[in-house]
């Protein structure tokens, strides 16, 4: 059962543009969100989060969006740029499961078009 | 200075070995973990450690072993490796006061041949 879903596995932007990924959740428990990017062969690397009582976190070009209505989550990139090109994947987390554990999506492949 | 290492980044090994996988993060984090990454690019919690006490053990096979000599260290020992062993580990460590983001290690790629 996976509760938390990218259902894009791919995304191409033109460098320059925005780039929109998203994100959703089925477990109405989860109260913190987080967004990792992957360069191959390496670990993933934190990026941004945000928890459930905001709806918009910020953080230079990226910012992430929570809808909890709609169980969603998106990541905004603006501007892109070449070196945004790498996997990333949204992460959830309950404070029933003691703030422990993440649940991951299975990623969405970002190409940024030069 | 890589705040999270594991070693080896590479194994191949052949059915029924027993392997190790070495993880050591120099942040002072309270709070280490594995997780294992499958073919269809799933990112699951295996185990999680804070100081060094089993907390989470996410209904793996009794042939994953970890073992926490120290806080800084979280090493994983796989008894008679099959198939489907074959994956991407990730050692991971969170401070105490994060909220919940975790730190990740390089990844150790396992293949069971």
């Amino acid at each position: 059962d996976q509760q938390v879903k990218q259902n894009s596995p791919s995304l191409s932007v033109q460098e320059g543009r925005i780039s929109i990924l998203n994100c959703d959740y089925t477990n109405s428990m989860f109260d913190y969100f987080l967004w990792y990017k992957k360069y191959p062969a390496e670990g993933p690397t934190f990026l941004i989060s945000i928890s459930s009582i905001k709806d918009k976190n910020e953080d230079g070009r990226f910012t992430v969006f929570l809808n909890k209505s709609a169980k969603h989550l998106s990541l905004h990139i603006v501007p892109s740029q070449p070196g945004d090109s790498a996997v990333y994947f949204c992460a959830a987390s309950a404070a029933n499961f003691g703030n422990e554990k993440l649940t991951f999506g299975t990623g969405t492949r970002l190409t940024i078009i030069p | 200075d890589t705040a999270v290492s594991q070693t080896p980044k590479y194994l191949v090994t052949q059915m029924g070995n027993d392997k190790s996988i070495k993880c050591e993060q120099n942040l002072g984090h309270d709070t280490m973990y594995w997780y294992k990454q499958d073919s269809k690019k799933f990112l699951k919690i295996m185990f999680s450690y804070n100081n060094k006490e089993l907390i989470i053990n996410e209904t793996v096979p009794n042939r994953f072993s970890p073992k926490s000599p120290d806080k800084a260290h979280l090493n994983l020992h796989i008894n008679s490796l099959e198939l489907g062993d074959s994956a991407v580990y990730f050692c991971a460590s969170r401070p105490r006061d994060s909220g919940n983001t975790i730190y990740f290690g390089e990844g150790s790629w396992l293949t069971v041949v």
